[in-house]
């Protein structure tokens, strides 16, 4: 079954970048969404964004202007930077599958399967 | 500040059965999915769509809808059922993917 790996370094300085990245395996990363997750220390989830195998992106309102997300086909990853980070940006950050459905009673989106998250700790 | 509530904590006796409830206004238009977390580990999609269950997670979970509020059944809850559970849909625009602010479910 498909399996999802987030990596990347565990601290980042304020003001820089963290960057991580997404291994997919057991499946192809073609024909679906891909979405970043995150999660601070005792606290709830939050979507930072998706995208799809064919590029196009989709961000949270509230970190558009410091996200960027993208995608590597030829190694099924996709990727996430986010920039001049702060201690707020503390947090487990994990990568998952977003999958969309439509039906007449609405529209539904869900997340799975989901990696195992890594914790991202922004200090000097 | 999400647009998805829920109540922070429920608690139900063992062999109950429990709601947790998830209100927005886009559930108006969008099924909610649902997801369970315990300690220490990544959160697992428990229900999607309409009602609609991944392999694996058991019948006792099941999920429904009407107006503004999403709901997650646990029937006959067992100990391993003790743990955050998440709900999710799209914000008000129908844009964007949100969480629900979670709710800790004990089981006693």
């Amino acid at each position: 079954q498909v399996q999802l790996q987030e990596s990347g370094p565990g601290l980042v300085k304020p003001s820089e970048t963290l960057s991580l990245t997404c291994t997919v395996s057991g499946g192809s990363i073609s024909s679906y969404y891909w979405s970043w997750i995150r999660q601070p220390p005792g606290k709830g989830l939050e979507w930072i964004g998706y995208i799809y195998y064919s590029g196009s992106t989709n961000y949270n309102p509230s970190l558009k202007s410091r996200v960027t997300i993208s995608v590597d086909t030829s190694k099924n990853q996709f990727s996430l930077k986010l920039s001049s980070v702060t201690a707020a940006d503390t947090a487990v950050y994990y990568c998952a599958r977003d999958q969309e459905g439509y039906t007449r009673g609405g529209g539904s989106n869900w997340f799975d399967p989901w990696g195992q998250g890594t914790l991202v700790t922004v200090s000097s | 500040s999400s647009e998805l509530t829920q109540d922070p904590a429920v608690s139900v006796a063992l062999g109950q059965t429990v709601r947790i409830t998830c209100q927005g206004d886009s559930l108006r238009s969008y099924y909610a999915s649902w997801y369970q977390q315990k300690p220490g580990q990544a959160p697992v999609l428990v229900i999607y769509g309409k009602n609609n269950r991944p392999s694996g997670i058991p019948d006792r979970f099941s999920g429904s809808s009407s107006g503004n509020t999403a709901s997650l059944t646990i029937t006959g809850a067992q100990a391993e059922d003790e743990a955050d559970y998440y709900c999710n849909s799209r914000d008000s625009s129908g844009n964007h993917r949100v969480f629900g602010t979670g709710t800790k479910v004990t089981v006693l």
